[in-house]
């Protein structure tokens, strides 16, 4: 079975600090994307990344980067130099990466992590 | 190129009522999800369609939820009767056929049971 734990519930941040959201993982997949999706208060639910299980580097995108350790089965996402319209709510989920497994684009989502960012 | 469509975005019931929701995918995508997100959780995956055959279902509570794709691609989900844990917000994503990892993602109707 998948699991993803977001154990963050709630981060509180001042306008500019930086900002990590720690995500935790369990798969007995061998190949497996992990995502990030942000929702802000309009509901609906914005594609950040995806990373295949196989590529282990680091991705950085503008002011956000993303940290990938298969050893410690954690996906991290920071936010550097965090503003006001980063508030939100982000989920981080895993899916099967096979095509033949019954997982295969299903998305197990974490119980995500409340980001108020305060100006 | 237009998003996920859904209406209602509320929608208030008393308990033992019934209600539905509509989703409208992406132009061309022949996968379609519906997600149930209670507050304060992730979304959980209720039934996956391609084209307008049921993929997985298995977590659908099929004594009280259905759900339809009949043309293959507005859907339909509905509840009957509606139960208080019933309350969420109902996320409807679409994605290409063969790229289901690409999910996009429409703004969900707020279910409130009463």
């Amino acid at each position: 079975a998948q699991k993803v734990t977001q154990a963050q519930t709630e981060i509180s941040v001042v306008e500019k600090e930086d900002v990590t959201l720690d995500c935790v993982y369990e798969t007995r997949d061998t190949t497996y994307y992990l995502f990030w999706y942000k929702q802000p208060p309009s509901g609906e639910l914005v594609f950040l990344i995806r990373r295949n299980s196989f590529d282990e580097q680091n991705e950085i995108s503008g002011r956000y980067s993303w940290n990938f350790q298969k050893s410690t089965s954690s996906f991290n996402f920071t936010i550097t130099a965090s503003q006001v319209v980063d508030s939100a709510v982000y989920f981080c989920a895993l899916s099967e990466a096979w095509a033949g497994g019954t997982s295969y684009g299903k998305l197990t989502f974490g119980q995500g992590t409340i980001l108020t960012v305060h100006p | 190129e237009a998003g996920v469509a859904q209406s209602p975005r509320y929608k208030i019931i008393e308990k033992r009522q019934s209600v539905a929701f509509w989703c409208n995918p992406i132009s061309g995508h022949a996968t379609l999800y519906w997600y149930q997100q209670i507050l304060g959780q992730g979304p959980k995956l209720l039934i996956q369609f391609q084209n307008n055959g049921v993929v997985d279902d298995s977590q659908l509570p099929k004594d009280r939820f259905s759900a339809e794709r009949l043309k293959g691609v507005d859907s339909t989900l509905k509840i009957q009767p509606a139960k208080l844990e019933d309350s969420a917000v109902y996320l409807c994503a679409s994605s290409l056929e063969g790229k289901v990892y690409e999910q996009y993602f429409g703004p969900g109707t707020r279910l409130t049971v009463t």
